[in-house]
C-alpha cells in the first residue's frame, strides 16, 4: 500500500501568516492526492481533490500543488477557523490511504 | 447531500456492531459509499466501500472477514457491521460519499456523515 507522510506533525502559527503543508508519497500518486480539514469533534471536509482543485465554497486562500510523490496544501493567510488538523489521502491505487496529518495550531 | 449516522453504541469484546448511514439530497444509487474510521486522538483508516446500485463491495486488507457493508435502497441507507470487537476497534466511525463515480476507480470523499462513536469495552 502507498505510505503518505506529512510534515510537519504540528505547525504553530498567528493568523494572517501563510501555512505550507507538505505530504510525500512512498511511490507515485500522479496527482490524485485530496487535502482534507478536520477541526475538533467534526468529520473531515474536502478542501482540495486531483493536487490543486479546490472543492466547492472553499476559499480561495487555500491552494494544493504538486505531482508525482511531493505534494504543498498552501493556505495563504490564516483565518481563526482554519486552526485545525490537515489530512492528504491518495486515490491512485487501492487501498485509499491517508497520511497522519498536520495539526495547524495558534502561536 | 446530507449523510446521517446512528448513533454511539458500546459493545463488549467478540460481539457485533452495526452502523448506519442515512443518505438525502442526492441519488443514492448513483455514487459508492466509503466507510472510514478513526481512533481517538489518531488518523483516518479507510475499510471500504458498497455500491448502493448492485450492492458489490469492497474491502480494505485489514477487515477482510470481519466487515460486512450492505445497503437498503428503499430507505436510501447504508450499512457497516463489523464481527469479532476487540478494543482497538473504538473509533468514530464516519460513512463518506465516493465522488469519483466512474465503477472501480479509487475516490476522494466529498460529503461525509457526523461519525458515530463505537466503544469497545469489557
Amino acid at each position: 500500500e502507498i505510505v503518505l507522510t506529512q510534515s510537519p506533525a504540528t505547525l504553530s502559527l498567528s493568523p494572517g501568516e501563510r501555512a505550507t503543508l507538505s505530504c510525500r508519497a512512498s511511490q507515485s500518486v500522479s496527482d490524485y492526492l485530496a487535502w482534507y480539514q478536520q477541526r475538533p469533534g467534526q468529520a473531515p471536509r474536502l478542501l482540495i481533490y486531483d493536487a490543486s482543485n479546490r472543492a466547492t465554497g472553499i476559499p480561495a486562500r487555500f491552494s494544493g500543488s504538486g505531482s508525482g510523490t511531493d505534494f504543498t496544501l498552501t493556505i495563504s493567510s490564516l483565518e481563526p477557523e482554519d486552526f485545525a488538523v490537515y489530512y492528504c489521502q491518495q486515490r491512485n491505487i487501492w487501498p485509499l490511504t491517508f497520511g497522519g496529518g498536520t495539526k495547524v495550531e495558534i502561536k | 447531500v446530507q449523510l446521517v449516522q446512528s448513533g454511539a453504541d458500546v459493545k463488549k469484546p467478540g460481539a457485533s456492531v452495526k452502523v448506519s448511514c442515512k443518505a438525502s439530497g442526492y441519488t443514492f444509487t448513483g455514487y459508492n459509499l466509503h466507510w472510514v474510521r478513526q481512533a481517538p486522538g489518531q488518523g483516518l483508516e479507510w475499510m471500504g466501500w458498497v455500491n448502493p446500485n448492485s450492492g458489490d463491495t469492497y474491502y480494505g486488507q485489514n477487515f477482510h472477514g470481519r466487515v460486512s457493508m450492505t445497503r437498503d435502497t428503499s430507505i436510501s441507507t447504508a450499512y457497516m457491521e463489523l464481527n469479532s470487537l476487540i478494543s482497538d476497534d473504538t473509533a468514530v466511525y464516519f460513512c463518506a460519499r465516493g465522488s469519483v463515480t466512474r465503477y472501480f476507480e479509487p475516490t476522494h470523499f466529498d460529503y461525509w456523515g457526523q461519525g458515530s462513536l463505537v466503544t469497545v469495552s469489557s
